[in-house]
């Protein structure tokens, strides 16, 4: 069974700080990953997606994937209440059509 | 917004009913996902269409059907409800082989009584 796993939180951070948020998957086959947000009673919206070891920087996101280790995380600084909502790490096999995989996601609360 | 719609927003149905839930993709995107996400839950994938093809599918019993057409819209069909079919239900489309990203509707929510 090919899982991905998020911790459920919530995770709390306070206005300004660097919220972290981290993944795993079980599918060593696995080749892209994504990170989606979802605000309360919307679908998701796509933040990032990385397929390469190392960083990946947008604005004040950065993606990390370590294949090795089979873990995916996302840094956002300078974080904003607007930033509240859950996020969604998936998965994806080699070709974009495999199914992608969704872990159950983290909630953020960014306190003012 | 991503150019993907759902029709309905929102639908209540009877448990042993039948129910056709639509999705128009983003211009130019020839792939259609669905995707079942339960409250609290990360969405779970249904099937995936290609070129009105199914080319993958997830761990749901028959009684959920789809179809994809030659404007690649699609419908998510879902015979002799139960209870448990009650989720959120999103369409999400992308240009296949040609981009690693897929974009999401706004949803359909189904209530099953």
């Amino acid at each position: 069974q090919k899982e991905v796993e998020q911790n459920s939180g919530p995770l709390s951070v306070p206005e300004g700080a660097i919220a972290s948020l981290n993944c795993t998957y079980s599918d060593r086959g696995s080749q892209s990953f994504f990170w989606y947000r979802q605000y309360s009673g919307k679908s998701p919206e796509l933040i990032m997606f990385i397929y390469s070891n190392g960083d990946k920087e947008d604005g004040r996101f950065t993606a990390q994937l370590n294949k090795a280790s089979q873990y995916v995380s996302l840094l956002i600084r300078d974080s904003q209440p607007s930033d509240s909502a859950t996020y969604l790490c998936a998965a994806r096999g080699k070709t974009s059509y495999d199914k992608v995989i969704f872990g159950p996601g983290t909630s953020l609360s960014v306190i003012p | 917004e991503t150019g993907v719609t759902q029709s309905p927003t929102h639908l209540i149905k009877t448990r042993g009913q039948q129910v056709t839930l639509r999705c128009s993709s983003q211009s130019g995107h020839n792939t259609v996902s669905w995707y079942q996400q339960a409250l609290g839950q990360g969405p779970q994938f249904i099937f995936q269409y290609y070129r009105e093809e199914e080319n993958g599918r997830g761990n749901f019993p028959p009684r959920f059907s789809g179809l994809q057409f030659p404007n690649y819209s699609s419908e998510l069909n879902v015979n002799a409800l139960e209870l448990d079919d009650s989720a959120l239900y999103l369409c999400a489309s992308s240009e296949g082989g040609r981009s690693y990203e897929q974009y999401f509707g706004p949803g359909t929510r189904l209530t099953v009584t």
